[in-house]
């Protein structure tokens, strides 16, 4: 079974841009892994902010973006701000079942 | 609007058996997929299965499957997590999602502790 990485943290400066990415360990990420990330912060449920590899839901903030690069799934966080402190975890499909990354602590400093 | 609400908080022991709901208002329930995810204490998050209740069409994750059953009951638009023999290891929150079928929103979970 594959499994999905992400980095275990990231740090940003506020207004500073921040990239996660999401990669397979059975090979390239594509369109067809239909990527999506999630934000959750403490004691909260997490929420969608992105879905099919760039599409945003509609509580998205524009600061965040989601693309392909480099054979990854790729979450862009430009102009970080201190509320944007979270757990980022992403999730791809594989052929009709889904599996999460470990998620990427990002910690706005 | 799309909501998912949750059965409240659960404490069973082990060996007890048990089912949480999810109820969904705002949308079709019997058009879209409903999911759940585990997220164990400091942990990170487990697709466990999605169920199309128009069709009863239930998928498992293969580290689920044969341990829990993902049901529906379209009659009140509500989907339900159950376990027939709890364990310790099954303690966490447990999250359902409304989807096409990949997570579009999110219930508020459910946490269950397991414990003797």
């Amino acid at each position: 079974q594959a499994a999905v990485t992400q980095e275990p943290s990231l740090t940003v400066s506020p207004g500073g841009t921040v990239t996660f990415t999401c990669g397979s360990s059975s090979g390239g990420v594509t369109t067809g892994h239909f990527p999506y990330w999630f934000q959750q912060k403490p004691g909260q449920a997490p929420r969608t902010l992105i879905w099919d590899t760039t599409n945003k839901q509609s509580w998205t903030p524009a600061r965040f973006s989601g693309s392909l690069l480099g054979g990854k799934a790729v979450l862009t966080l430009s102009g970080a701000l201190p509320e944007d402190e979270a757990d980022y975890f992403c999730l791809l499909s594989f052929g009709g079942t889904y599996m999460f990354g470990g998620g990427t602590k990002l910690t706005v400093l | 609007e799309v909501q998912l609400v949750q059965s409240g908080a659960e404490v069973k022991k082990p060996g007890e058996s048990l089912k949480i709901s999810c109820k969904g208002s705002g949308f079709s329930f019997t058009s879209y997929w409903i999911g759940w995810v585990r997220q164990m204490p400091g942990r990170g998050l487990e697709w466990m299965g999605i169920i199309y209740p128009g069709a009863s069409d239930t998928r498992y994750s293969p580290s689920f499957q044969g341990q829990v059953t993902i049901s529906a009951d379209t009659s009140i638009d509500t989907a339900y997590l159950q376990w027939t023999t709890l364990m310790a290891s099954d303690s966490g929150i447990y999250y359902c999602t409304f989807g096409s079928p990949r997570p579009l929103a999110w219930g508020q979970g459910t946490l269950v502790t397991v414990s003797p």
